[in-house]
């Protein structure tokens, strides 16, 4: 069954920490995406990656990092640095090259809560 | 900078009501436009993607409008049904990996 796993699916941090997210997919995705979902907003891009070891910052990429080695997982680093890491982390992949215009395939998140 | 706005944020109606979910962006310069569904505490289903040449699609009771023009777009869902409570979010962006959400309508359909 095709899809993509995101794990753990609730994560707590204590202060000063760092913590990973995992997200792996099995769709042979190219591109895969980080989100971050607070209440009340839209998902806001971290990071994107369109090919296995290249990535590209979103509109919210400070305090996060993300590594691409391999075709199947993009992890995302939560680093001390995010102030504010409180929210709901969603992963994403889609295709690239023809067809175009394929929507994105999503996992069901992590939970991230401050100690 | 693209604004995506939905109006409203929470809905709710009887079921076999129509819904009629509305989606405005300020640049109409987008290369398509997504509908998804989102249930509470789960990751977004791609409901109907509407591609900047087209007016409209649809999906068994969804169907999807845009109007680049004005910039917005509307997600009509037909003889709406419990199962159809959830949070509906549309987005749009310049390419296909850059995409801007609305906060999303919060659907509740009453038994």
């Amino acid at each position: 069954d095709g899809g993509i796993t995101q794990s753990p699916k609730y994560l707590f941090r204590k202060e000063g920490q760092n913590v990973t997210l995992s997200c792996e997919q099995n769709l042979n995705h190219d591109a895969m995406y980080w989100y971050r979902q607070d209440p009340g907003q839209g998902l806001r891009l971290i990071y994107y990656s369109q090919i296995v070891n290249d990535f590209q910052k979103g509109d919210i990429a400070e305090g996060y990092s993300v590594s691409r080695e391999k075709k199947e997982s993009f992890p995302l680093t939560v680093t001390s640095a995010q102030k504010n890491p409180t929210a709901f982390y969603l992963c994403a992949s889609s295709p690239r090259g023809l067809p175009f215009n394929q929507p994105q395939h999503f996992g069901d998140g992590t939970r991230l809560s401050i100690l | 900078k693209q604004e995506v706005t939905q109006i409203p944020a929470a809905l709710s109606v009887p079921e076999g009501e129509n819904l009629v979910l509305n989606c405005s962006f300020t640049d109409s310069a987008i290369y398509n436009l997504q509908w998804f569904r989102q249930d509470p505490g789960k990751g977004l289903t791609s409901l109907l993607l509407i591609q900047s040449s087209q007016r409209e699609q649809t999906s068994g009771r969804l169907n999807a409008s845009l109007d680049k023009s004005s910039g917005r777009s509307t997600l009509y869902i037909a003889a709406s049904q419990p199962g159809d409570s959830a949070t509906y979010l549309c987005a749009v962006g310049p390419n296909d990996y850059k995409l801007s959400f609305g906060a999303g309508t919060t659907v509740t359909v009453r038994a």
